[in-house]
């Protein structure tokens, strides 16, 4: 049940800025419930990048920055590097379904 | 640091139940305002929240799979636990136990696969 839909890819250069987008609705990200962003590098659990909408919790880089508006979020990637190259995701909470969503999730190429 | 660890069956015959346990190290399963959650991710797909449940014992479950969900906790051992029913080869995936939320701590994850 994905009601949060993210793009299925973005790539970009070394050095190079990408953006994330994740589309919600009215019952999640628009209902005011916090938007948070996972890390899943291959073979691996995913890793909290960014919670409560735009808080970086210890250790992870400035490069990466979130925001939200309406029914919508953003995950910014600047500098973009190597190790970045891994799946993203957003997550809420969807009052409607009554349950923790994720997004359908993000392939970030490096080219 | 706190650290969790899932294990249990990962070779499932259709229609048997599905028992995983999340053994937490470095720290309580009873620190106050964390719940302990269940997720899952089917290969090559997304994240699935399951359900979690607080030290208190209080729980709560996503309603696709309520009907065949139990988690549980144990304070003394310092775990929790997952039983879900009844499983078919979509309940085929690799199952996390996260500490949230935000979901900022995970296990490794562990295949559970089902097949005949």
């Amino acid at each position: 049940q994905s009601v949060l839909t993210q793009p299925p890819s973005v790539s970009g250069a070394p050095g190079q800025k990408v953006t994330i987008s994740c589309t919600g609705r009215n019952s999640n990200i628009g209902a005011g419930y916090d938007v948070h962003w996972y890390q899943q590098l291959p073979g691996t659990a995913p890793k909290v990048l960014i919670y409560g909408n735009n808080n970086r919790p210890s250790g992870v880089p400035d490069r990466f920055s979130g925001s939200k508006s309406g029914t919508s979020a953003s995950l910014a990637i600047t500098g973009l590097q190597a190790e970045d190259e891994a799946d993203y995701y957003c997550q809420s909470y969807d009052s409607s379904l009554s349950v923790y969503v994720f997004g359908t999730g993000t392939k970030v190429i490096v080219l | 640091q706190l650290q969790l660890q899932e294990s249990g069956s990962g070779l499932l015959k259709p229609s048997q139940t599905l028992s995983l346990t999340c053994a937490v190290s470095g720290g309580s399963i009873s620190s106050a305002g964390y719940s302990w959650n269940w997720i899952r991710q089917p290969p090559g797909k997304g994240l699935e929240w399951i359900g979690y449940t607080y030290h208190s014992g209080s729980t709560y479950y996503n309603p696709s799979l309520k009907s065949r969900v139990t988690i549980s906790v144990d304070r003394s051992k310092n775990h929790f636990s997952l039983r879900l029913s009844s499983v078919t080869a979509a309940d085929a995936a690799v199952y996390y136990c996260a500490r949230g939320k935000p979901f900022d701590i995970w296990g490794q994850g562990t295949m559970v696969s089902v097949s005949s």
